[in-house]
């Protein structure tokens, strides 16, 4: 079955610096990929989708990249700053057309 | 805040109580989800209504009962939940079908349920 693996362990960098968050996947390449923030207590917020024919996508200082070979996402945060502090959800439709997501990686910005 | 709300926000409840979860979307969207989130895990779906038909029932007990008697509005019946259900339960819209593909999800605040 489909599965999605993000890093459990949280990321701490610091204020100004890039947050770079990764999303794996296994078995079926989806052709569409989401990102969502979650902030605790709250419902995830869409950022962003890309689809498998894009290699990369841009949203202010959101980056995302999608390597179909790698099996891979990866998310930036360039100049990142305290409130960037969330937890962000890597997030896919399966074969089965159910959107399954990642277990989260929280981010914290220090300032 | 989304275009999705959520009731109540914080609900504990007994073992053997009946109570309800609403949920109601104003973006006009034509599919609704429920989700349950539990401390470190993924979200998992539980519910899909798409044009207020059922598509997917996620193998989830049947102690958990959605209705869906529009397209804005969604219920998740709940009677005789046991503490291991205790969770955030999250309700999503979105806007499926069109040449478009596939659709981002908006979800509401969740209600967070206790059961003792």
């Amino acid at each position: 079955s489909q599965k999605i693996e993000q890093n459990s362990e949280a990321l701490n960098i610091q204020e100004g610096k890039t947050a770079t968050l990764t999303c794996n996947y296994t078995n079926y390449s989806p052709a569409y990929l989401q990102w969502y923030r979650q902030d605790p207590g709250r419902g995830p917020v869409f950022l962003l989708l890309i689809r498998e024919n894009e290699k990369e996508k841009r949203k202010e200082r959101l980056k995302v990249t999608f390597d179909t070979t790698l099996k891979q996402s990866l998310f930036h945060i360039t100049a990142s700053q305290p409130a960037d502090s969330a937890t962000y959800l890597c997030a896919l439709y399966n074969q089965g057309g159910k959107l399954i997501f990642g277990q989260g990686t929280e981010l914290s910005v220090k300032p | 805040e989304t275009g999705v709300t959520q009731t109540p926000r914080h609900l504990v409840m007994g073992m053997t109580n009946k109570k309800s979860l609403k949920c109601e979307q104003h973006l006009g969207h034509n599919a609704m989800y429920w989700y349950k989130q539990s401390a470190k895990k993924p979200l998992e779906l539980m519910f899909v209504y798409n044009f207020k038909e059922q598509t997917e029932n996620n193998s989830v007990p049947s102690r958990f009962s959605p209705e869906c008697p529009n397209s804005s509005h969604l219920f998740l019946h709940l009677h005789t939940l046991q503490p291991e259900d205790s969770a955030l339960y999250l309700c999503a819209s979105s806007q499926e079908g069109g040449t478009s593909g596939r659709h981002e999800q908006y979800f509401g605040p969740g209600t967070r349920l206790t059961v003792t």
